[in-house]
């Protein structure tokens, strides 16, 4: 079965420091993954994916995420924190269904981080 | 500006009493879905679209309804709504032309209370 597991519910790091909020996936084929933030009273926001090609992908805001495909991973990084970076966030795989050219999208449950001035 | 509208962003009702969410996009996307978020369950999909008049249930599709009338519009409905469809909901939509690798945008989120 498809799956995608944040491991986290949340995740503190001060203010300057790197952070990293991880993901890992259960895709059969190659994995389609993406990173969303939702701040607070908002929508989600996309902020990076992976499709294929090189394994450490740039994405808005700074952050950037590493495919792993031994681990089976995803996670999303950032050399510096901000305090506007606390915000929840959802990592995503995208897989295909039963119907032809369909597909879904399966979100993680989400993982809180916090940036502590 | 491309966006992703839902309204309305708030209501309170009572059990068994219709209501319908709508969502409007202006990016002439053909892929359009519903989704609910609850405390430590992440998004849930529930119904999508990928084009007009053509639907499919999503993980989740028990007590709601979709129609597809239009390519800008993908109003949710729930019949009769209960206790347990209290959630925050999001719509979003996308090109669709690559569904497995395409972004998605979402709406702002309409806030349910069912008493």
């Amino acid at each position: 079965a498809q799956s995608v597991a944040q491991p986290e519910d949340q995740v503190n790091v001060a203010e300057g420091n790197p952070l990293t909020v991880k993901c890992t996936y259960s895709v059969s084929g190659n994995p389609y993954l993406f990173w969303y933030v939702q701040y607070p009273n908002r929508g989600l926001q996309f902020l990076l994916k992976y499709i294929t090609g090189d394994n450490l992908v740039k994405g808005s805001y700074g952050f950037e995420a590493e495919f792993n495909k031994s681990q089976t991973s995803f996670h999303l990084k950032k050399p510096s924190a901000l305090v506007s970076d606390s915000a929840l966030y959802f990592c995503a795989v995208s897989f295909p269904l039963r119907k032809a050219g369909s597909y879904q999208l399966t979100f993680g449950k989400g993982t809180k981080l916090s940036v502590i001035p | 500006e491309a966006q992703v509208t839902q309204n309305p962003r708030y209501l309170i009702t009572v059990t068994g009493k219709k209501l319908t969410v709508t969502c409007s996009q202006n990016m002439n996307h053909e892929y359009m879905s519903w989704y609910r978020q609850d405390p430590g369950l992440g998004l849930r999909q529930i119904y999508y679209s990928m084009n007009v008049e053509v639907t499919d249930k999503g993980d989740v599709p028990e007590g709601y309804k979709v129609s597809r009338k239009e390519k800008r519009n993908f109003p949710l409905i729930l019949e009769s709504p209960s206790p347990n469809q209290t959630s925050l909901y999001f719509c979003a939509s996308s090109f669709g032309t690559q569904l497995s690798t395409d972004t998605q945008y979402f709406g702002p989120g309409t806030r349910l209370t069912v008493l």
